[in-house]
């Protein structure tokens, strides 16, 4: 069974920074290119980054570029957000997401929130 | 980047009833529209992939169409459990851009 599980959400000041995980099981993580998809509160859905099978190729939405960098470590099947110079905007539930082939989301995680806040 | 129309934004519907939702693309591309249902404090559940396929295990009462800038979510029969917010999203070109939902209400 494919599962995605999110951690790492919390509340943060702006300004600060904090890092997400997703623990991978049930699949051949190496094999799938990933995707960190967000969730503001009452709001829609956000594409956020995206991960070649090998991490050599990174894509992201222009509002988090050069903030947030999404890695992921196969060997521990594990994708990440690193996420810098937060901000209120910022503020949203954060999924783990499986494309199953062109960026269609087949699985996804429980979620986890982000709340940007002093 | 592609933006993502909805509409409605939101739609009240009887069980049994036949609905539809629109989603219209800002450029042109083939048939890479998906579409996706959310409950509330749940994650998106993928239901029709490449414009009008149907995700495994999706009932046969949901079907998609269309090509090019415009295209469409059915569900033949309302089901109690269809009650839900909708997403189209296009995976032609990133950003891979979500459209604004429509909220599907019970009457």
């Amino acid at each position: 069974e494919v599962q995605l599980v999110e951690s790492g959400g919390g509340l943060v000041q702006p300004g600060g920074s904090l890092r997400l995980s997703c623990a991978a099981s049930g699949f051949t993580f190496s094999s799938y290119w990933m995707t960190w998809v967000r969730q503001a509160p009452g709001k829609g859905l956000e594409w956020v980054a995206d991960i070649k099978q090998d991490g050599t190729q990174k894509k992201y939405v222009d509002s988090v570029k050069g903030r947030f960098t999404i890695s992921r470590d196969n060997t521990k099947n594990s994708l990440f957000l690193q996420m810098n110079s937060l901000r209120a905007e910022d503020t949203a539930v954060y999924y783990c997401a499986r494309p199953a082939g062109r960026e269609t989301f087949d699985y996804w995680g429980r979620g986890t929130l982000v709340t940007v806040s002093s | 980047d592609i933006q993502m129309t909805q509409s409605p934004s939101s739609l009240s519907a009887s069980v049994g009833d036949r609905i539809t939702i629109t989603c219209r693309a800002s450029q042109s591309f083939t048939n890479f529209l998906n579409w996706y249902q959310q409950k509330p404090g749940k994650a998106p559940k993928l239901l029709i992939y490449d414009a009008s396929s149907l995700q495994s295990g999706v009932p046969s009462r949901f079907s998609g169409s269309g090509s090019g800038t415009a295209f469409t979510l059915t569900i033949s029969s309302l089901q109690p459990e269809d009650f839900a917010t909708y997403y189209c999203q296009q995976s032609y070109s990133s950003p891979y851009t979500f459209g604004q939902g429509t909220k599907l209400e019970i009457k």
